[in-house]
C-alpha cells in the first residue's frame, strides 16, 4: 500500500540533545513538508521540499534542520536551538500537478522534551 | 502576515442533524482551498478540496461552498454521524507558492 510513514510515534528527548524524525513516502510525491502542530492549534509549516536536494524554510524554521537526499525520504532534525521543542509533527508530501495539490499526511510524531 | 482563520472553535450538534464550519480566508490571490480532518492522535484526512474558479463542490455527504466576494468558506456535512467527530481544518493555497497555509481548527462534537 502507497502511503507516508512516520516514526517514532513517540518520542522523548532531554534538553540540550538532538533528534531526528523519520519521514518516508512511497507514493512517488516530489514534494514534502513538515509541520509543527501545537495543542489547540493550526499547523505551521517548518520547512519544505518541492524535489530532491534542495528545500525550502518555511514559516517557524528556527532550530530545525532537514535534508533531501532521496525522493523517497524527508528527514527532520531539532536541534537544541529549538527553545520550545514539545509538539506534534506532521509529514506531508503533495501529489504532482499543476499548481497546489492534495496533500497527504503522516500519522504524526508527538516529541516531548524532558 | 496572511492567515486563514475560523469563526467558531467548537461546534456542537445532535446526531444526524447537518453542521455547517466556517472559514475567513485573508488572501484574495489564493487558487485552491481544501478542507481536512483531523482526529486525536492522527494526521489530517483529506475531506473535500475546491479551486478558485468554482463556488460550490459536492462530496459524499460533504458539499464546499466558496464566497470569494467576502472571502468565505464553508463545510457543509448532511445527516453529522458521531464518526465525524473531530477537528477539520480549512487550508488554502497562495497562487504560486505551492504550500499551505492552514487555519487554527475547529471541533465538532456529534451528540447522540
Amino acid at each position: 500500500d502507497g502511503g507516508i510513514t512516520q516514526s517514532p510515534k513517540y518520542l522523548f528527548r532531554k534538553e540540550g540533545q538532538n533528534v531526528t524524525l523519520s519521514c518516508e513516502q512511497n507514493l512517488n510525491h516530489d514534494a514534502m513538508y513538515w509541520y509543527r502542530q501545537d495543542p489547540g492549534q493550526g499547523l505551521r509549516l517548518i520547512y519544505y521540499s518541492q524535489i530532491v536536494n534542495d528545500f525550502q524554510k518555511g514559516d517557524i524554521a528556527e532550530g530545525y534542520s532537514v535534508s533531501r537526499e532521496k525522493k523517497e525520504s524527508f528527514p527532520l532534525t531539532v536541534t537544541s536551538a529549538q527553545k520550545n521543542p514539545t509538539a506534534f509533527y506532521l509529514c506531508a508530501s503533495r501529489r504532482p500537478g499543476q499548481g497546489a495539490g492534495e496533500q497527504f499526511f503522516g500519522p504524526g510524531t508527538r516529541l516531548t522534551v524532558l | 502576515g496572511e492567515s486563514v482563520g475560523l469563526h467558531l472553535p467548537t461546534l456542537s450538534v445532535q446526531e444526524g442533524d447537518n453542521s455547517i464550519i466556517n472559514c475567513a480566508y485573508s488572501n484574495s490571490a489564493s487558487d485552491y482551498f481544501i478542507w481536512y480532518k483531523q482526529e486525536s492522535g492522527k494526521g489530517p484526512q483529506f475531506i473535500i478540496d475546491i479551486r478558485s474558479n468554482m463556488d460550490k463542490r459536492q462530496g459524499q455527504r460533504v458539499t464546499v461552498l466558496l464566497n470569494k466576494t467576502v472571502k468565505h468558506l464553508s463545510l457543509q456535512i448532511a445527516a453529522t454521524q458521531p464518526g465525524d467527530s473531530a477537528v477539520y481544518f480549512c487550508a488554502e493555497n497562495m497562487g504560486g507558492y505551492n504550500k499551505l497555509i492552514f487555519g487554527a481548527g475547529t471541533r465538532l462534537a456529534v451528540h447522540p
